[in-house]
């Protein structure tokens, strides 16, 4: 079955503090791949997306994550997180007209 | 340019009541989604429409759920009489186009308790 896969349910980490957060897909063929962050309130806001060529991509707000086909990850990395971080983050998969999503990863940020 | 907009934001209810939530898309995107999150669960697809047809309804959960989007701009989702288990975040997306690697673009969802 077709799936998204955030291992992390809740994550913390201290102001300026290197991040990772991790997704994995089960798919038969690679899909397109997406990280959406949510912030408290807000609606769901599109941070990166592969869709082929350079397997690390770059996004939004200094955030990065780079697509591992051996490993079916692609997980989203920052070097120095911001206390404006702290929200959920959601990996999410297109393999046609829907979109699969993780379970969403919980980002607490210290002071 | 506005994106995508739903209303109303937050909305408690009781158990067996209606709720009719909206969602106005991007101008110009013909396709329209649904989604829902239940607390602590993934967000799940609910449906599709392109233009005012129902393309997909596949993830709609039962018959006390109706999607309607008369012609094919805004669209509404109402749940009725709605259930505790209907509490959630009812996302709504919007595309230009559609198929893989089409990149959709949420709103800030509607925020339904139903006590």
């Amino acid at each position: 079955a077709q799936s998204v896969t955030q291992p992390d349910i809740h994550i913390t980490v201290s102001e300026g503090a290197s991040l990772e957060l991790r997704c994995n897909y089960s798919y038969g063929a690679t899909p397109y791949l997406f990280w959406y962050v949510q912030s408290p309130g807000q609606g769901l806001q599109l941070l990166l997306k592969y869709f082929s060529g350079d397997t690390l991509v770059q996004g939004i707000k200094g955030f990065e994550a780079e697509f591992k086909r051996s490993q079916s990850s692609f997980n989203l990395r920052k070097p120095s997180v911001h206390w404006s971080d702290a929200a959920e983050y959601f990996c999410a998969a297109n393999t046609g007209n829907q979109f699969y999503f993780g379970t969403g990863t919980s980002l607490t940020v210290i002071p | 340019e506005a994106g995508v907009t739903q209303f109303p934001s937050h909305s408690v209810i009781e158990k067996g009541q209606t709720v009719t939530l909206r969602c106005d898309p991007i101008s110009g995107h013909d396709n329209l989604y649904w989604y829902r999150r239940v607390m602590g669960k993934e967000i799940k697809f609910l449906l599709h429409f392109v233009k005012e047809s129902k393309q997909d309804e596949s993830g709609m959960p039962n018959n006390r759920f109706l999607a309607e989007r008369t012609g094919g701009t805004y669209s509404t989702l109402k749940v009725q009489p709605a259930e505790l288990e209907d509490s959630g975040v009812y996302f709504c997306a919007s595309s230009q186009e559609q198929g893989v690697g089409n990149t959709i673009y949420f709103g800030e969802g509607s925020w339904l308790t139903v006590v």
